[in-house]
């Protein structure tokens, strides 16, 4: 079946140390990965995606994601946390760039402590 | 337990024609999103409701689209008239105030 695991429900880091979010994948073919973010009370934002190339993503607020197809994983990185980064990350997967079937993690929350 | 409920999962319409998605958010959620994802794009939050008064709805192009979420549960999305550029997948999700949010399957609009 296909899924998407994020083992970690919350994650609490300091400023300004580093972070990374794991995310966990079961699907049947090269899947389309993407990140998103959603602060509280607000909606989803587009972090990155990955569809082929480079396994090494960047994307905005500084983050990146690492596509690793042996481990069947893509996960989130960014070298140096700031306080607003606190929100909750989700994970998804997709067959193509259709959106349809897209099929999110059950989320990561971020904690930032001063 | 019954996760976020969306219908019809797939639609086709000529363009100029109307068109509604329903959304049914898990029971007890008292906060509902709309999204919008294009073609090869995230998706994008398109009204947020907390209970039945809509908080966010400043990318809802109001000229051709409304919502509305009577009595703060099930929710619905209408179009019209519907444009070639409609053509998307529009999302539901729902959460409790801030907490994790939780999608359902999504519907896919045909806009010919």
């Amino acid at each position: 079946a296909q899924s998407v695991t994020q083992p970690d429900i919350h994650i609490t880091v300091s400023e300004g140390a580093s972070l990374e979010l794991r995310c966990n994948y079961s699907y049947g073919a090269t899947p389309y990965l993407f990140w998103y973010v959603q602060s509280p009370g607000q909606g989803l934002q587009l972090l990155l995606k990955y569809f082929s190339g480079d396994t090494l993503v960047q994307g905005i607020k500084g983050f990146e994601a690492e596509f690793k197809r042996s481990q069947s994983s893509f996960n989130l990185r960014k070298p140096s946390v700031h306080w607003s980064d606190a929100a909750e990350y989700f994970c998804a997967v997709a067959p193509d760039t259709g959106g349809f079937k897209t099929i999110f993690g059950a989320g990561t929350r971020l904690f930032v402590k001063a | 337990e019954a996760g976020v409920v969306q219908s019809p999962r797939y639609k086709i319409i000529e363009k100029k024609q109307p068109v509604a998605f329903w959304c049914n958010p898990i029971s007890g959620h008292n906060t509902l999103y709309w999204y919008r994802q294009n073609l090869g794009q995230g998706p994008e939050l398109l009204i947020r409701y907390e209970n039945e008064e809509a908080v966010d709805d400043s990318q809802l192009p109001k000229d051709r689209f409304s919502a509305e979420r009577l009595k703060g549960v099930d929710s619905t999305l209408k179009i019209q008239p519907a444009e070639l550029g409609d053509s998307a997948v529009y999302l539901c999700a729902s959460s409790q105030g801030a907490q994790r949010a939780f999608f359902g399957q999504g519907t896919r609009l045909t806009v010919v």
